[in-house]
């Protein structure tokens, strides 16, 4: 089944460290893969999206996503994480219907705690 | 503010009643998206519409229902309440759909249903 994967349920970091947030993928065909923050009471925004091209992906607010075909991973980065980074990550993927009309999948979610 | 328009933000009401979710679309877009979210389901696809037309379906329950408009507005109709109904409910919408769609969704910020 296709389908996308959060190993983490909250991932830790210090201000000012990298921090990294994994998303794993399993898919037939061509991924189209994406990143996208929640922050609290808030709905859902676009981070980055990998659709074909570039292994690294730059997006919003610093972010960057580097997508790993070997090892079906698409993990997010950020080289210095800032407390306002503090939110839920969703690791997304495009998955093609019979018709073609596709649906947009999320993952489990990764709430990432950045620490002064 | 992502352009889209969820009402009402809040809802209370009983197990076994009736109630409608209104989302209106980012100007332009011709899609929208219905995806419920909870703890212990996570973020989970219900429906999709574009320009009227119902094109992909998750795990929307029976007791669930969902049209667009003329006017490319959406709702969501839950029927039957229970309580494990209880969650947010967010509405989404892109320019296009199909094997074209980029997969970058415009999410409002969702509409709180509790179910007591």
């Amino acid at each position: 089944a296709q389908s996308v994967a959060q190993p983490e349920d909250q991932v830790n970091v210090a201000e000012g460290n990298p921090l990294t947030v994994k998303c794993t993928y399993s898919v037939s065909g061509n991924p189209y893969l994406f990143w996208y923050v929640q922050y609290p009471n808030r709905g859902l925004q676009f981070l980055l999206k990998y659709i074909t091209g570039d292994n690294l992906v730059k997006g919003s607010y610093g972010f960057e996503a580097e997508f790993n075909k070997s090892q079906t991973s698409f993990h997010l980065k950020k080289p210095s994480a800032l407390v306002s980074d503090s939110a839920l990550y969703f690791c997304a993927g495009l998955f093609m219907t019979t018709d073609s009309w596709g649906k947009l999948q999320f993952g489990a979610g990764t709430q990432v705690v950045v620490t002064p | 503010d992502s352009g889209v328009t969820q009402t009402p933000k809040h809802l209370i009401t009983a197990t076994g009643q009736r109630v409608t979710l209104r989302c209106s679309p980012r100007s332009g877009d011709l899609s929208v998206y219905w995806y419920q979210q909870s703890l212990d389901q996570g973020l989970q696809f219900l429906i999709q519409y574009y320009n009227g037309e119902e094109r992909a379906k998750g795990n929307i329950l029976e007791r669930f229902s969902a049209q667009q408009f003329p006017d490319l507005h959406s709702e969501l109709n839950l029927s039957s309440l229970e309580l494990g109904d209880s969650a947010l409910y967010f509405c989404a919408s892109s320019l296009r759909t199909g094997a074209l769609n980029t997969g970058e969704l415009f999410f409002g910020e969702g509409s709180r249903l509790t179910v007591l």
